[in-house]
């Protein structure tokens, strides 16, 4: 069974430019989480979608939004990239909702460089 | 709000030792407590969980952690450290089930020396 897949795994973009970072789920699972991971802040939760709907959003400026398709596919968005936004994006997915319940499974993550 | 605290960014232990990697948690409700691996250049993978059953916790890999109410604390030991858990690992909490937002602890480094 596949893992998580994110895309592309590296990105290199200028202050200012905006990029798009996808994610595609194992097969079967519907909720897919977002994280940035620095290494000042660690580990930030982004957001959370289940069946195209989002559910959950950290605390992260509008800069950042995020969807989620019908397929459970999802994609990330960040518009005027700023220097600070230079981390590691990481994707999970899960079968259902319930953290008690469910596995998240963690893709490699996509790293960001905004030079 | 919910937080985790892992104590030491850094351990560092010889190969067959004792791994003990400190993790403190506030919840105002009871939560639900995860340690995950990370090696590098790969994402998260999750080493054991807790979620209000049996305090004592068996994960992958010869792991396990204690919650511990009292202390409010969720520490992972191993009971002999091999050269391939050189890794990083996290410590994260929930305290809603109904979700899938994890908050991270910082983090720590643990090095084998052979």
């Amino acid at each position: 069974k596949a893992g998580v897949t994110q895309t592309p795994r590296y990105l290199i973009k200028t202050r200012g430019q905006q990029v798009t970072l996808s994610c595609s789920p194992i097969s079967g699972h519907r909720s897919v989480s977002w994280y940035q991971q620095t290494p000042g802040q660690g580990l930030q939760f982004l957001f959370e979608y289940f069946s195209e709907t989002q559910r959950n959003k950290g605390n992260f400026p509008g800069r950042f939004s995020g969807r989620q398709f019908s397929n459970s596919r999802s994609e990330m968005n960040v518009s005027t990239l700023e220097l600070g936004d230079s981390a590691l994006y990481l994707c999970a997915s899960s079968r259902g909702t319930s953290v008690a319940q469910e596995t998240q499974y963690f893709g490699p993550g996509t790293r960001l460089l905004v030079l | 709000a919910q937080s985790v605290t892992q104590l030491g960014s850094h351990v560092s232990v010889s190969e067959g030792a004792l791994v003990l990697l400190r993790c403190n948690y506030s919840s105002s409700v009871p939560p639900y407590l995860f340690w995950y691996v990370q090696y590098p250049n790969q994402g998260l993978q999750l080493l054991l969980k807790y979620t209000s059953a049996a305090t004592l916790v068996k994960g992958i890999n010869g792991f396990e952690a204690e919650f511990k109410k009292s202390e409010t604390s969720f520490h992972l030991t191993k009971p002999s450290a091999h050269m391939s858990d050189a890794a990083e690992y996290f410590c994260a909490v929930s305290e809603d089930q109904g979700a899938q937002k994890l908050v991270f602890g910082q983090g720590t480094r643990l090095t084998i020396n052979p």
